[in-house]
């Protein structure tokens, strides 16, 4: 299975900061990376795929990059709204795997 | 408007077998590219992939619980059905389904869980 490791595993920001988190392939996944975002007793909710592609609705203040191994989701400013655990997913291979968390708190 | 909900037994003692039912609208397992998938989450962990159904019946599994799993669907119900032998305590999981999306990029398609069931609590304990 292809292993997937984010980084850091939690995060305290304030409202406004611009925060990156980072999520790296155990090989080479080319572009198959998805970002979602799960708020507690939620289903997760799909936010970027295929690196940098924002899914319809998503605000503008989030952004995906990275190729090959190495991928980042930053969040330009952040909002109330954006305090919530963030996951990576690889769906290069079989059996798609994600990434252990980022828990993003409120500082 | 697609939406997904799952259904089942909230507890189960140990080697029991688990069924769930994924109930779905918006969308037909009968158009080409569409899947569903099943994914669950152990509290505080991060999801885990399980299985999948495509539109054409193929099917595929992880391969740590391929022995125990078993994927259906019925498109005149707009279902699919997760099976689950040997349940033990470890299995104890929120579980999802999750409407396997086609986006165009370049020249391909992109495939990605694009909308997922609110979850089904399943606890397993003696």
């Amino acid at each position: 299975d292809i292993q997937m490791t984010q980084s850091p595993s939690s995060l305290s920001a304030s409202v406004g900061d611009r925060v990156t988190i980072t999520c790296r392939a155990s090989q080479t996944i080319t572009s198959y990376l998805n970002w979602f975002q799960q708020k507690p007793g939620s289903a997760p909710k799909l936010l970027i795929y295929a690196t940098s592609t924002l899914q319809d609705g998503v605000p503008s203040r989030f952004a995906g990059g990275g190729s090959g191994t190495d991928f980042t989701l930053t969040i330009n400013g952040l909002q109330p709204a954006d305090f919530a655990t963030y996951y990576c997913q690889q769906t290069y291979r079989t059996p798609q795997t994600f990434g252990q968390g980022t828990k993003l708190e409120i500082k | 408007q697609i939406t997904l909900k799952e259904s089942g037994p909230t507890l189960l003692k140990p080697t029991q077998t688990l069924t769930l039912t994924c109930s779905f609208s918006g969308f037909s397992l009968k158009t080409n590219g569409v899947g569903v998938g099943w994914l669950r989450q152990s509290p505080g962990k991060a999801p885990e992939w399980l299985a999948l159904i495509y539109w054409d019946d193929d099917k595929r599994y992880t391969p740590s619980l391929q022995t125990r799993l078993t994927i259906s669907k019925d498109t005149s119900k707009n279902q699919v059905v997760l099976r689950m032998t040997d349940v033990e305590p470890a299995d104890t999981a929120t579980y999802y389904c999750a409407h396997r999306g086609k986006y165009p990029i370049l020249n391909a398609y992109y495939h990605v869980f694009d909308h997922w069931g609110q979850g089904t609590l399943v606890t397993v304990s003696s």
